[in-house]
């Protein structure tokens, strides 16, 4: 079954702590990642995608097929990276997106 | 460039009525999307269309139908609407297939009593 998940509902850390957000994925082929982000009162947008190996407002995720983790670090967490975020999984022949169930990030000063 | 956009932005309705939510996207992108987030359990497809003149069956999608009127509108309609059916919905546009990024709109708050 194709499935994603993500451990954590809520992860809170401390300005300039070290962030890291969990997502571990089930899929018989290779996987498509994706991390997508939703501030407070806007809309989903993408942060990164595992085929780019970009960094992101510092943000990166590297895809570990051995422990089928697409995990998103980020070395020191600002006041403003407080959002909800997704990971997702492209699915359906590449039709579709199956999403984790989000982990709320909050950062505290 | 407006993007994704979703009318309306919210709406109450009684247990039994009918309702359509409108999508419309300008980026001439071939696949659009309806989701539903609730808390705690993410988003999860209702339906979606990968290409004009074609609709498929989502995560969960009973309870709803919808119309790709042309590339650019999606509908989500919900003929007898049920209070399980509260939710945010959302509808999102891509370009192509595969690892190409999807592009939402800002949601419809919809609360069924």
């Amino acid at each position: 079954a194709q499935r994603v998940t993500q451990p954590e509902k809520l992860l809170s850390v401390f300005k300039g702590a070290p962030v890291e957000l969990k997502c571990n994925y089930s899929y018989s082929g290779s996987p498509e990642l994706f991390w997508y982000v939703q501030y407070s009162r806007q809309r989903l947008q993408l942060l990164l995608r595992h085929i780019s190996r970009e960094s992101i407002k510092g943000f990166t995720a590297d895809l570990n097929k051995g422990e089928t983790s697409f995990h998103l670090k980020k070395p020191f967490a600002q006041e403003e990276d407080s959002a909800m975020y997704y990971c997702a999984l492209v699915t359906g022949g590449g039709n579709k997106l199956t999403f984790g169930t989000g982990t709320q990030l909050k950062v505290e000063l | 460039n407006a993007g994704v956009t979703q009318t309306p932005k919210f709406q109450v309705l009684k247990t039994g009525q009918s309702m359509t939510l409108q999508c419309a996207q300008d980026m001439n992108h071939n696949s659009m999307y309806w989701y539903r987030q609730d808390p705690g359990m993410g988003l999860r497809l209702i339906y979606y269309s990968a290409s004009e003149g074609t609709t498929d069956k989502g995560e969960v999608p009973n309870g709803y139908n919808v119309s790709r009127l042309n590339k650019r509108e999606f509908s989500l309609r919900l003929e007898s609407a049920a209070p399980s059916q509260t939710s945010v919905y959302f509808c999102a546009s891509m370009r192509g297939t595969g690892n190409q990024p999807q592009h939402f709109g800002d949601g419809t708050r919809l609360s069924i009593l």
